[in-house]
């Protein structure tokens, strides 16, 4: 089972330039969230969409785009990259209501990402 | 707004002892509530969660939290810790919002460091 795949794993830019983040999940899951993780900071929300066509800003949108054109893959874009978005992304996923497995998270391992 | 304090950065312990790691949420609204865990190098995985009925709940590798509602607490604990359970963990909050889907806050983390 792959679950949630995140590409690419690790990633270094230089400031101002751009790069997407691809997540892929193969659960049928509505619900796809991207995180930041920050050391003493745990995960903060950067997107979520809550099916196909819809996105929605979470705590720290700055800075960052999002787009799920498809409902399994949700993409997260930097358009211009600055050292503070230095971090590492996570993505993750969940069920819908109906499921009986209401708010858990299936997480991606991660994509390390360094602006210099 | 929902939050999450995890109130101890880093526990250490010797392998066999017990262990609690604490998490005081607030919100003003019914939620449900998490913990995951984080192995290095890994994204984060569900230990347990609290949805509604039993305030005990038991998850995996021998962990349990109690949910206490006038304390707004949700601590972690386990009777004999492995080295195996050094990782980072996470207490996370969620409820409903609207459009739908679950909007998901993580605490800080705590690190967990099993001592030989």
């Amino acid at each position: 089972n792959a679950g949630v795949t995140q590409t690419p794993k690790f990633r270094v830019l230089k400031t101002g330039q751009s790069m997407t983040l691809l997540c892929a999940q193969d659960m049928n899951h509505e619900y796809m969230y991207w995180y930041r993780q920050d050391p003493g900071m745990g995960l903060r929300l950067i997107h979520y969409s809550v099916g196909e066509g819809t996105t929605a800003k979470g705590e720290v949108p700055d800075g960052y785009n999002v787009s799920r054109l498809k409902k399994q893959n949700f993409l997260l874009g930097l358009e211009s990259a600055a050292p503070s978005q230095t971090s590492v992304y996570f993505c993750a996923s969940s069920p819908d209501l109906r499921t009986g497995r209401s708010g858990e998270l299936f997480f991606g391992e991660g994509s390390r990402l360094t602006v210099l | 707004a929902q939050s999450v304090t995890q109130l101890d950065s880093q526990v250490p312990v010797f392998e066999e002892a017990p262990v609690e790691l604490r998490c005081n949420y607030s919100s003003s609204v019914s939620v449900y509530l998490f913990w995951y865990v984080q192995y290095p190098n890994q994204g984060l995985q569900l230990l347990l969660k609290y949805l509604s009925g039993s305030t005990l709940v038991k998850g995996i590798n021998g962990f349990e939290a109690e949910f206490n509602k006038s304390q707004t607490s949700f601590h972690l604990r386990k009777p004999s810790v492995h080295i195996s359970d050094t990782a980072e963990y996470f207490c996370a909050v969620s409820d409903v919002y609207k459009p739908g889907g679950f909007k998901t806050i993580f605490g800080a983390g705590t690190r967990l460091f099993v001592k030989a």
